[in-house]
């Protein structure tokens, strides 16, 4: 059974730090990897998908890369801003009716 | 072009009390799901259909039951409410040859 684990679950940082956020999957044989932002009381937001024949994909400030061997992918946020502070969830999409799983999520702060 | 609608936002149940959230999506798309998210466990599957009178069942389908009449409509049946239903549940949508899924706003259950 495919598990996907996001570490921190909660992060804090100042405005204009670049940051990183954390992905790992356990069953490799996936067909891409997504990240979603959700805001408080809202649904979830697609920001980046990869394939699974992709090293990275890229929108903005944002920069997601997978390594599937390994099970991990990163989420790359540069010269964060406090509109970015939400929660960030990633889910792998496996499997023979291809579903998505997703993590538990990582809370990102960024002060003012 | 509304997206995907979910209703309604807020419900407060008893224990035994049956109901339906509503989901209807306006972008013809093939594929649509329920999910329910709870603190510290991320999104999981109840049930998804790839088609009007197609559905199946996900990782957590106990206690819910859908049907899908129409392809705008994907409807989410609690039989019986118990309090172990108390969640946030999220319909999302997507065309079947494209992965990337668009979400609803969510409906807040509380079952006392």
């Amino acid at each position: 059974k495919q598990e996907v684990t996001q570490i921190p679950a909660a992060l804090s940082v100042p405005e204009g730090e670049n940051l990183v956020l954390n992905c790992s999957f356990t069953d490799s044989a996936i067909y891409n990897l997504q990240w979603f932002r959700q805001d408080p009381g809202k649904g979830l937001t697609s920001l980046l998908l990869i394939q699974s024949s992709q090293r990275e994909q890229t929108s903005g400030r944002l920069n997601a890369s997978l390594d599937k061997s390994s099970g991990r992918s990163t989420l790359y946020i540069a010269a964060s801003q406090p509109g970015d502070s939400a929660t960030y969830l990633c889910a792998v999409m496996s499997g023979s009716a291809r579903q998505l799983t997703f993590g538990s999520g990582t809370q990102l702060t960024v002060l003012p | 072009n509304a997206g995907v609608t979910q209703t309604p936002k807020f419900q407060v149940l008893k224990t035994g009390q049956s109901m339906t959230l509503q989901c209807a999506q306006d972008m013809n798309h093939e594929y649509m799901s329920w999910y329910r998210q709870d603190p510290g466990m991320g999104l999981r599957l109840i049930h998804y259909s790839v088609g009007a009178g197609i559905t199946d069942q996900g990782e957590v389908p106990n206690g819910y039951n859908v049907s899908r009449s129409t392809t705008e409509d994907f409807p989410l049946r609690l039989l019986s409410a118990a309090p172990s239903q108390t969640s946030v549940y999220f319909c999302a949508s997507r065309i079947l040859r494209n992965e990337k899924l668009f979400f609803g706003s969510g409906t807040q259950l509380s079952v006392l």
